[in-house]
């Protein structure tokens, strides 16, 4: 139980292009997902936190016009890279939580990799 | 201070030795705290979580926990060459009921 499935897997495009990102919840419903960002031999770096039906909650320093997120399902949150550029190159990862409980895990996707040449 | 202090390693066992992973916090209000498994290039998998002081076992795996000195580390029995991974700890921090503070992963590496 508990799979979280995001797509695409690899992202390979031009500066400039927009790209969006889904993460989706299998067999569970994800009232709270998460967007992280994470670079080579770094550790994971929260980007923001999305409640179904309501605006996401961007961590300091993250740009919400740049990095758009959409929550309209309890199975299904969007992250689109807007106006991407090489600086934007990094793994993003979804996870999601199960419950509004604070204390259930968050469960993962497998990750998108993506790179702005 | 960091919020979450992970050794960074590696930490390196020989295979069927026991690996021991520790994480301290610096918040005395964190009330969850979840070990997750990343292979490099992959994202990272649950193993445990453990809310109580005590110990919790899973198989191969007992996470430990102390409020009181603010630690929680990993217990690996029976080390294989496919626990090699970095192990990141993650807290609730107190006041952000929502998102997890990740430490920066401890690297292991079991050898033959």
């Amino acid at each position: 139980g508990a799979v979280v499935s995001q797509h695409p897997s690899w992202v390979i495009c031009k500066s400039g292009t927009s790209v969006k990102i889904e993460c989706r919840s299998l067999d569970f419903q994800a009232t709270t997902m998460f967007w992280y960002r994470q670079f080579p031999k770094q550790s994971l770096m929260l980007m923001a936190t999305s409640n179904e039906g309501s605006k996401a909650t961007y961590e300091q320093g993250v740009e919400k016009d740049k990095f758009l997120i959409n929550h309209a399902s309890l199975t299904l949150s969007t992250l689109t890279v807007t106006s991407a550029h090489p600086e934007d190159s990094s793994f993003y990862i979804c996870s999601a939580r199960e419950s509004y409980r604070f204390n259930q895990p968050q469960h993962f996707g497998d990750g998108t990799r993506l790179s702005i040449l | 201070q960091k919020e979450v202090e992970q050794n960074s390693g590696p930490l390196s066992v020989p295979e069927g030795a026991i690996a021991s992973l520790n994480c301290t916090y610096s918040d005395r209000g964190s009330q969850s705290f979840f070990w997750y498994r990343q292979y490099s290039g992959k994202s990272p998998e649950l193993i445990m979580f453990i809310y109580s002081n005590g110990d919790k076992e899973d198989g191969r795996f007992t996470a430990q926990l102390n409020k009181a000195s603010q630690y929680v580390s990993l217990l690996i029995r029976d080390s294989q060459p496919s626990d090699s991974a970095t192990y990141l700890c993650a807290v609730n921090v107190n006041g952000t009921a929502s998102k997890l503070t990740f430490g920066t992963g401890t690297r292991l590496q079991v050898t033959l």
